[in-house]
């Protein structure tokens, strides 16, 4: 079974712009969650996803939005690039039914670096 | 607010030997934790987890402890290999979201 697919892999944008980050989850998964990795933060937490629904959100500004589909794949977009936008993007999904955030498989990441 | 914390940034073992990394959590009520592995250029890879219903769970040379008294997990690594050198993660799941919260990671580093 194929894993989690994240494209692109790597990114590179300039202020002020908008990207659009793409995360494939594992067959049969339904809930696709992002996250955001920084040098030294951990990660934290964006949004989830379960059959189309945003079920949970973090705490990011609303340049960060995502959306999925009815395959499953998710979207994550944000707008208006900043500095402090550069970072690992890391997609995972899970079959987590009740949405209680076991289990998650991650994929490699897309690595943003906003100049 | 929550936090979920590690005591120590860096460790380093010798080839061979266990290793334990620990972390602390602070949500009295979390009923849920789980540890990653991540390699460098790699996305977090699942360890093992454990529910609070616990205080052990054993897998394939790891074994996870959880102290509920003093809020303390623990994951023990046995025999460690230069593949297990990574970065590792604990997370939590408390609070009315039921979504994880990470820890900022213990860099784990096998001398040969």
């Amino acid at each position: 079974k194929a894993g989690v697919t994240q494209t692109p892999r790597y990114l590179i944008k300039t202020r002020g712009q908008q990207v659009t980050l793409s995360c494939s989850p594992i067959s049969g998964h339904r809930s696709v969650s992002w996250y955001q990795q920084t040098p030294g933060q951990g990660l934290q937490f964006l949004f989830e996803y379960f059959s189309e629904t945003q079920r949970n959100k973090g705490n990011f500004p609303g340049r960060f939005s995502g959306r999925q589909f009815s395959n499953s794949r998710s979207e994550m977009n944000v707008s208006t690039l900043e500095l402090g936008d550069s970072a690992l993007y890391l997609c995972a999904s899970s079959l987590d039914p009740q949405g209680k955030g076991e289990k998650l498989f991650f994929g490699s990441g897309t690595q943003l670096s906003v100049l | 607010g929550e936090s979920v914390g590690l005591h120590l940034p860096t460790l380093s073992v010798q080839e061979g030997d266990n290793s334990i990394i620990n972390c602390a959590y602070s949500n009295s009520a979390s009923d849920y934790f789980i540890w990653y592995k991540q390699e460098s250029g790699k996305g977090p890879q699942f360890i093992i987890d454990i529910r609070s219903n616990m205080d052990k769970r054993q897998g394939q040379r790891v074994t996870v402890l959880l102290n509920k008294t003093v809020k303390h997990l623990s994951l023990q690594i046995a025999a460690t290999q230069p593949g297990d050198s990574a970065v590792y993660f604990c997370a939590e799941r408390g609070g009315a979201t039921n979504k994880l919260i990470f820890g900022t990671g213990t860099l784990l580093a096998v001398q040969p």
